[in-house]
């Protein structure tokens, strides 16, 4: 089983709907959970990072943790064509230490 | 406020060469990680620098190496280069291993 999994997609959702990402993960002792946005050839971009059970809102973007299952999920709302990239779900075990990355859900949004 | 530099941007290597890379972290952080990202796959975590000494390391073997300086800039050097080194290498600054953010990177080719 692998630490942090992700659907690799491709998901691909219309203009204007809500792109639904997730993302689950082994260890229950992780603290901290991070969203990244990586486009094709570049670098991943930090959008989201959430550390407490619940929802965490900004802009278009919600971050949802549920740590009895393990689970975190990325919404974007009002999906444009510029979101589509790869989202890659990042969980952080011991707080200030390094990352575990799933392999990434590549998100297409058609106009 | 300018973010993570990285440099170079691109390099080509021969088997068994040797190779350094290097890093700037964004003006205030003082922690630098490095990780390799293969085509299509999840950044792994390479290893951790914080008070110029190597906190944490992931599962790379004795040939890669890192340093941190007093300015808090890095290097990552990896010694005999194997074709399954071609990646492309990331350097993640952060203030004591929070929120992590990733410089452009360097693409490394060996040949």
């Amino acid at each position: 089983q692998k630490e942090v999994e992700q659907n690799s997609g491709p998901l691909s959702v219309p203009e204007g709907a809500i792109a639904s990402l997730n993302c689950t993960y082994s260890d229950r002792g992780s603290q901290s959970f991070f969203w990244y946005r990586q486009y094709s050839g570049k670098s991943p971009e930090l959008i989201m990072s959430i550390y407490s059970n619940g929802d965490k809102e900004d802009g278009r973007f919600t971050a949802q943790l549920n740590k009895a299952s393990q689970y975190v999920s990325l919404l974007i709302r009002d999906s444009q064509p510029s979101d589509s990239a790869t989202y890659l779900c990042a969980v952080n075990k011991n707080a200030g230490n390094m990352l575990t990355f799933g392999g990434g859900t590549r998100l297409m949004v058609k106009p | 406020d300018a973010g993570v530099t990285q440099s170079p941007t691109h390099l080509i290597k021969t088997r068994g060469q040797q190779v350094t890379l290097r890093c700037s972290p964004k003006s205030g952080h003082d922690t630098v990680s490095w990780y390799q990202q293969a085509l299509g796959q999840g950044p792994q975590f390479i290893f951790q620098y914080y008070e110029e000494e190597e906190r944490q390391r992931g599962n790379f073997p004795d040939r890669f190496s890192g340093h941190q300086f007093p300015n808090y800039s890095s290097e990552l050097n990896v010694n005999a280069l194997l074709l399954g080194d071609s990646a492309l290498y990331l350097c993640a600054s952060s203030l004591r291993g929070d929120e992590q953010y990733f410089g452009p990177g360097t693409r490394l080719t060996v040949t």
